[in-house]
């Protein structure tokens, strides 16, 4: 199953551009790739998913270079409500019936300062 | 409102005890997903539905249990099995697991001490 790898943790200020930078060097060709954000004691809730080149909708873009062994999330103009844990999701197809199933790994916990 | 509930928020329960954590969707998703959250970690699943009467183990299988008995609801019951059963519990569900992944909806969250 793809794995991913990002920063454990980022800082930044309010009004700032912020870009997350994941790893899945072992991305299959049917695999997409999910972001979500996670506020403490609550459940993940989906940001952006993307198979290629670039997505935007409402609150980020997602850039996925062509040979997508890497993407990068971008939140423009970040404010302290954006304060959260974000997870970047490879779901690899390896279940039961060639079903795809997510794996969250650590994520990257991203605090913006005042 | 749709949307998926978790009950309840909050579980007390004595070392040894069986305890069965509630989940319903009102989303008519076919898939359902446990995972458990244990602090300053990611989520690791536990089990997952993908349809009705089905349900396959996570990577973290051991000490848990549910059933799919009706597409609304995936129950998960924490065995005096699990060792450390102390966690954040959370449900999610999907529209499917087949073709790619979709977009998960997730609940509130369930959050178990055992002691």
């Amino acid at each position: 199953l793809a794995k991913t790898t990002q920063p454990i943790s980022m800082d930044s200020y309010e009004g700032q551009e912020v870009n997350i930078t994941c790893s899945h060097n072992n991305i299959a060709t049917n695999d997409y790739i999910t972001w979500y954000q996670q506020f403490p004691s609550q459940g993940p809730r989906f940001i952006i998913q993307g198979y290629k080149t670039k997505v935007t909708n409402e609150v980020a873009s997602l850039f996925i270079p062509a040979d997508r062994k890497s993407s990068t999330l971008s939140l423009p103009r970040v404010s302290l409500s954006d304060t959260a844990v974000y997870y970047c999701l490879v779901a690899s197809q390896g279940g039961s019936g060639g079903s795809y199933i997510p794996t969250f790994g650590r994520g990257t916990s991203l605090i913006v300062h005042p | 409102d749709g949307g998926i509930t978790q009950s309840p928020k909050y579980l007390f329960r004595k070392e040894g005890q069986n305890v069965t954590l509630s989940c319903e969707q009102n989303l008519n998703h076919d898939a359902m997903y446990w995972y458990r959250q244990d602090p300053g970690q990611g989520l690791r699943l536990i089990y997952y539905s993908q349809i009705v009467n089905d349900f396959q183990k996570g990577d973290i299988a051991e000490g848990y249990s549910v059933s799919r008995e009706k597409k609304e609801s995936f129950p998960l019951t924490v065995t005096s099995a699990q060792k450390n059963p102390t966690a954040f519990y959370l449900c999610a569900s999907s529209i499917t697991t087949a073709g790619r992944a979709y977009e998960q909806y997730f609940g509130p969250g369930t959050r178990l001490t055992v002691t």
